[in-house]
């Protein structure tokens, strides 16, 4: 159980552009969804957390016009990079944590969104 | 604020030697810990966690991990390691607002 899916796996678009990447709980209502992002041989670094119904709750340094999220339903979170540019290139992955889970931070990830920006 | 080290960036090991990676938090309350493991270009996949009770908390792929509140510890070993096991492996702290923070990664690698 507690499957999360992300689409696309992968995505190249041109500078300027805006793209949308999907997260799914599968089998279980994710009431918290969490967006990451990872540089090449780093660590995942948080970019927002996301309640189901409400705005998400961006970290320091994390524009929150360039990159949207939301999350309309228990199973779905969306993250839109608006007007990407090359240096949005990253790899990106959500995570998962439902009602069960809360205060532990247990979070369940998707596999991952690779953005290629020209 | 909660963190969390690991202090081995890369480690090198001989397929079927054992393996420990070191893990370090600072975490002022009962500390909820986790071990996630990463293979290239792949999301991260649960290999264990720690809540409460019992320190010595047993996991998938036959890993094991052990609590030392003393040492504010949280290292994971197993004691053969396959060269499937080659991948990259995040401890991570439950935090406020049930957010993780992630360590910043050890990669292992597995020689022949």
């Amino acid at each position: 159980g507690a499957v999360v899916s992300q689409h696309p796996s992968r995505v190249i678009c041109k500078s300027g552009t805006s793209v949308k990447i999907e997260c799914r709980s599968l089998d279980f209502q994710a009431t918290t969804m969490f967006w990451y992002r990872q540089f090449p041989k780093q660590s995942l670094m948080l970019m927002a957390t996301s309640n189901e119904g409400s705005k998400a709750t961006y970290e320091q340094g994390v524009e929150k016009d360039k990159f949207l999220i939301n999350h309309a339903s228990l199973t779905l979170s969306t993250l839109t990079v608006t007007s990407a540019h090359p240096e949005d290139s990253s790899f990106y992955i959500c995570s998962a944590g439902g009602a069960d889970f809360s205060g532990s931070g247990e979070q369940f990830f998707g596999p991952g969104t690779r953005l290629t920006v020209l | 604020a909660q963190s969390v080290t690991q202090p081995d960036i890369h480690i090198t090991v001989s397929e079927g030697a054992s393996l420990e990676l070191r893990c370090n938090y600072s975490y002022g309350a009962t500390p909820y810990l986790f071990w996630y493991v990463q293979s290239p270009g792949q999301g991260l996949q649960l290999l264990l966690k720690y809540f409460s009770g019992d320190t010595l908390v047993q996991g998938i792929k036959g890993f094991e991990a052990e609590f030392k509140r003393s040492q504010s510890s949280f290292n994971l070993r197993k004691p053969s390691v396959h060269w499937s096991d080659a991948a990259e492996y995040f401890c991570a702290v439950g935090s406020y607002g049930n957010k993780l923070v992630f360590g910043a990664g050890t990669i292992l690698r597995v020689k022949s």
